[in-house]
Parts: C-alpha cells; structure tokens; sequence
C-alpha cells in the first residue's frame, strides 16, 4: 500500500464548477500537510498547507481528518487556469516529505 | 533571489556512463533533497541533506551518491547509468533542518528539473 493514495483521475469539469479531491495516509505518525500543484513538465509548487482545523485561501480549501487518515481540497468557481496535477503531500515523523502521484485536473471552458 | 538552479535541464545517456546532476540555492537553506519522478508514481526521495556534511538515504538510493560541502550545493551522481534511471529528478531545498526551528509549515523549493534519459 502506497504511503500517500489519490485518485489519479482525471476530473473534467467546466469553468465555475465545485470540484474536491481526496487524498489517504497510512503512517498516523504523520505531522504536517500540504497541497502542492504541478503544471504540465514543470516544478510541484506550494497551494497551501492543510491545518486540522481546515482553512481557506480565496477559492482553494482544505479539510484534514486525522481520525480516517484523510485530507480533502476543495476548489469552487473553477477556472481554465486551474488546470494542473494537484499532489497530496505528507511530512512523516522524520521531517521527510511524502508525495502522492497526483489527481490531474482539466477544466474546460 | 534564483532560488534553486538545476543543471543540466536535458541530458541523454548511454547506459554505464556516470554524470552528475548539479543542484545550487541561494536561499541559505539547510535542508536540501532530491527526487525522481516517474509516470504513476509521484515523487520519490533518493537522498537528502538537513546540512552541510550531513546526508542520508531516501527511499530510492540505489546507483546513486551525493555530498553536501556546502550549504549552497548538493550535486546528485549517477555511478554508471541504467535504463531504470531514465526519469525527471528535481532538487529542493527549504530554511529549517529539524525540531524547534519552526520550520515545518516552510514551503519547500523546487528547482526546474533535470529530464533524463538512459539509452
């Protein structure tokens, strides 16, 4: 079993739809967590990080679950721009940092 | 403020030949890695430094080595290149190394990529 599951997709959805990945952990030792972006050949790049009390950055929230092991990212009113591979990463007991293989997203106008 | 270089951006190989991949921040960072990734299977750890003259393993480190001499490098070698090592490996740094910095909600900093291929 991978350390960090997500659906790889993809999810098509038009412009201004609700769309929410999910994403699972198996170490329950795990510490911090995160959203990272990644657009076609290029760098993973930071969205945000995910608190245990869910926060919210403009159209972007994310929701974590430590009791089911489970961290959600929820994107409303969504745009062409937001287009990308959207991994899941956990940081483990050891400070290293987990990477799930991505939920592509393909917003259609 | 560069960031993260990463050099060679394209590299092809033949197979037994050895390189190495060079990775430089100018961000002062202690903590410096390197991943591989591969269709399906996300990024992978090869090795990992939380300062200069210290690394460790990841979780693939096998036919490759690293050295961390400075703060500001950490090159990645390829002792003698096999086709499994055809992937794209990016380097990445961030500020904290450990307990009690505060360190652990820092983004972390990815360099460009290296796109490799092993004939």
């Amino acid at each position: 079993r991978k350390e960090v599951e997500q659906d790889p997709g993809p999810f098509n959805v038009p412009e201004g739809a609700t769309v929410a990945f999910n994403c699972t952990y198996s170490n329950s030792a795990s510490q911090s967590f995160f959203w990272y972006r990644q657009d076609c050949r290029k760098e993973p790049k930071l969205l945000m990080s995910v608190y245990s009390s869910g926060n919210e950055d403009g159209r972007f929230t994310a929701q974590l679950n430590r009791a089911s092991q489970y961290i959600s990212l929820l994107i409303r009113d969504s745009k062409l721009s937001d287009s990308a591979t959207y991994l899941c990463v956990v940081m483990d007991s050891s400070y290293k940092l987990i990477f799930g293989s991505g939920t592509r997203l393909l917003v259609r106008p | 403020n560069a960031g993260v270089t990463q050099t060679p951006k394209f590299q092809v190989l033949k197979t037994g030949q050895s390189m190495t991949l060079q990775c430089a921040q100018d961000m002062n960072h202690e903590y410096m890695s390197w991943y591989r990734q591969d269709p399906g299977m996300g990024l992978r750890l090869i090795h990992y430094s939380v300062g200069a003259g210290i690394t460790d393993q990841g979780e693939v480190p096998n036919g490759y080595n690293v050295s961390r001499s400075t703060t500001e490098d950490f090159p990645l070698r390829l002792l003698s290149a096999a086709p499994s090592q055809t992937s794209v490996y990016f380097c990445a740094s961030r500020p904290g190394r450990g307990p009690g910095t505060g360190w652990g909600n820092q983004p972390q900093h990815f360099g460009d990529g290296t796109r490799l291929s092993i004939l």
